[in-house]
């Protein structure tokens, strides 16, 4: 059971180039997150996703977009980086039934330069 | 915009010594939770009170709820050096229960042995 797995650990960019961020968890939850972390600022959410098929946009969703065609991952994407997307992006997982118990994966690096 | 403002941002204690944070929101919520990460990992789930809660206790874990003063405290007791992380506090504030946590800055903890 590894929980919530993300995929790559570490990136770097260059401006206007595109990248796919990749969230699997194996733990059946319905509920998939991606927040983006930055310096001196909590976590926000970009997107997020209730289930198969369906996203829906978070605090900061504009550069962005998301993807679940599977139950089990939750692929985020930037079409067209910028040093602004520089940020520490953390994925999380929870179930309907006790959906306030939010479980993270251990957040992917990625430098826009 | 953040819902949570956490204060102090750094705290500085010796171990066995307890540690007091505090969280203060804007809008109405569901439930409060507070939230640890350790340097370069993820977030891990600590303890979530709800909005009709005043107190909630967890090992050396105790957290208030003042939904009048809206806000928010953690206390951990006897500290200890693998208590240095940082603390997050999330308030749900939505309407639809999916579990969109809106994060407060943190408080950075250390703990000196």
């Amino acid at each position: 059971n590894a929980g919530v797995t993300q995929t790559p650990k570490f990136r770097v960019l260059k401006t206007g180039q595109s990248m796919t961020l990749l969230c699997a968890q194996d733990m059946n939850h319905e509920y998939m997150y991606w927040y983006r972390q930055d310096p001196g600022m909590g976590l926000r959410l970009i997107h997020y996703s209730v289930g198969e098929g369906t996203t829906a946009k978070g605090e900061v969703p504009d550069g962005y977009n998301v993807s679940r065609l599977k139950k089990q991952n939750f692929l985020l994407g930037l079409e067209s980086a910028a040093p602004s997307q520089t940020s520490v992006y953390f994925c999380a997982s929870s179930p309907r039934v006790n959906w306030n118990t939010i479980y993270f994966g251990e957040g992917s690096w990625l430098t826009v330069v | 915009s953040q819902q949570g403002e956490e204060d102090p941002q750094a705290l500085s204690i010796q171990e066995g010594e307890n540690a007091t944070m505090n969280c203060s929101y804007k809008t109405s919520i569901n439930n409060l939770q507070w939230y640890r990460q350790n340097s370069g990992r993820g977030l891990v789930h600590l303890i979530l009170i709800r909005s009709n809660e005043r107190e909630k206790h967890s090992g050396r874990l105790r957290v208030t709820l003042d939904t009048s003063k809206k806000s928010s405290s953690l206390l951990i007791t006897a500290s200890r050096a693998a208590d240095t992380a940082s603390y997050f506090c999330a308030t749900d504030a939505s309407s639809s229960n999916t579990g969109k946590l809106i994060f407060g800055q943190g408080t950075t903890l250390q703990v000196k042995p």
